[in-house]
């Protein structure tokens, strides 16, 4: 079992419409997550953190994390073209001896106007 | 604030050649330092982070090699590339206190391919 699983897309939407990005990780013991940005040709750019189970919204962008049942999603409101890119799903380890930050292999995202 | 550079943008070298990318964080003191690899439509492959100056972890065996010669500074190299070589590498870093709740910051990248 991988131990980030993403939807495998890729996630076509409307502009205007909500795009939903799916994640669940297998360590149960995993205290903070992350999602990232990643336009084509481009390095991933940190959009959201979560550390408590429940909503964390910022602006178009809404986390959502349930630690019980090891998953954690990403909303994208409004959807706009510029939101086509892939979205990485990232899991910090909650043991102070491991640095690595586990990724998912990422959703592709595309807008159509 | 807290910044990182990462040079050169592109490259493109023939196999069996050498290579030194080169990342430095400014802002910050005693992050931790990784390498990744991406290759094309593909997911993230961590190379190499860092704890702390002379520290290095592999996660693959393979002809690269890094080092961290001073707090800020991450440098990859290959002695001899090969074609598999090819990809976008990725410098990232994050801060080095209560590392397991904080994020990666990743550097612009270098593309490198490997004729």
């Amino acid at each position: 079992q991988k131990e980030v699983e993403q939807n495998s897309g890729p996630l076509s939407v409307p502009e205007g419409a909500i795009a939903s990005l799916n994640c669940t990780y297998s360590d149960r013991v995993s205290q903070s997550f992350f999602w990232y940005r990643q336009y084509s040709g481009k390095s991933p750019e940190l959009i959201m953190s979560i550390y408590s189970n429940g909503d964390k919204e910022d602006g178009r962008f809404t986390a959502q994390l349930n630690k019980a049942s090891q998953y954690v999603s990403l909303l994208i409101r409004d959807s706009q073209p510029s939101d086509s890119a892939t979205y990485l799903c990232a899991v910090n380890p909650q043991r102070s001896n491991d640095y690595k930050l586990s990724f998912g292999a990422g959703t592709t995202v595309t807008v159509r106007a | 604030s807290q910044t990182i550079h990462q040079w050169p943008a592109t490259l493109v070298q023939p196999v069996g050649s050498p290579l030194s990318l080169e990342c430095t964080v400014e802002g910050t003191s005693n992050p931790n330092l990784y390498w990744y690899r991406q290759a094309a439509g593909r997911g993230l492959q961590l190379l190499f982070y860092s704890v702390g100056i002379g520290q290095i972890s592999s996660e693959v065996p393979q002809n690269l090699s890094a080092s961290r010669p001073q707090d800020r500074q991450f440098i990859l190299s290959s002695k001899k590339l090969l074609l598999s070589d090819s990809g976008f590498y990725l410098c990232a870093w994050r801060t080095g206190e209560y590392s397991y709740n904080s994020p990666l910051h990743f550097g612009n990248g270098t593309r490198l391919t490997v004729t």
